[in-house]
């Protein structure tokens, strides 16, 4: 059991836009920024935002990120088949004194 | 152009210990930190601690206490995790990542290294 939750899985065409959920508590997303992370079959995870909401450069703004209180989002637009991979939340836990993980979504691009 | 190059796939057998290095380039190593996550057979991602490359100050997951350490050596670059007392549970892929610190996001990562227990 994660302490972010996330869904297991969505799923969108190619084209449309898909929205994913991480959602804690005010010891770890309420208090401390968020990052979200893409991880590709077989290969190792790759930061998508930091801080709530930037990009690193590189990563193409279809790509944004959001919270709001005790929960964040990571949104997609403009989806290729490309973006199907697993996606994981993570941020600081101040009352476990670390770094947080949701348990992951695959994104599956139809 | 960043890189982290980590060590090869370890087989150990229960009880025993494991060293994976991770070396780094392309920038000031001793500006940043690193953070070792792993992540068992189609499981999700786990948090094990974080070094400093500074000043070598470390913070470890709580439930790996006693267990893991993690160092660096700013002579070669390179940063080290080491568990000991390896149980089938600690089967998993071992990343390094490059941080800023213990509670920020972590921007470039190693390529994993497969440490299999049994």
């Amino acid at each position: 059991q994660s302490v972010l939750t996330q869904p297991p899985s969505v799923s969108a065409a190619p084209g449309q836009k898909v929205t994913i959920s991480c959602s804690g508590s005010s010891s770890n997303i309420g208090n401390n920024y968020v990052s979200w992370y893409q991880q590709l079959p077989g290969t190792a995870p790759k930061l998508l935002i930091y801080d709530n909401n930037k990009r690193p450069s590189g990563i193409p703004d279809r790509f944004s990120g959001s919270k709001s209180g005790t929960s964040a989002t990571l949104g997609i637009t403009g989806l290729q088949t490309g973006d199907e991979a697993d996606y994981y939340c993570g941020t600081w836990d101040g009352s476990l004194s670390a770094v947080v993980f949701g348990g992951g979504t695959k994104l599956t691009v139809l | 152009q960043i890189h982290l190059v980590q060590s090869g796939a370890e087989v150990k057998k229960p009880g025993a210990s494991v060293k994976v290095s991770c070396k780094a380039s392309g920038y000031t190593f001793t500006s940043y930190g690193f953070s070792w996550v792993r992540q068992a057979p189609g499981q999700g991602l786990e948090w094990m601690g974080w070094i400093s490359a500074y000043n070598g100050n470390t913070n470890y997951a709580q439930r790996l206490q006693g267990r893991v350490a993690m160092t660096t050596d700013t002579s070669t670059s390179t940063a080290y995790m080491e568990l000991r007392s390896l149980r089938s549970d600690d089967t998993a892929v071992y990343y390094c990542a490059r941080g800023s610190g213990y509670e920020s996001a972590v921007d470039i990562w190693g390529q994993g290294t497969m440490v299999t227990v049994s």
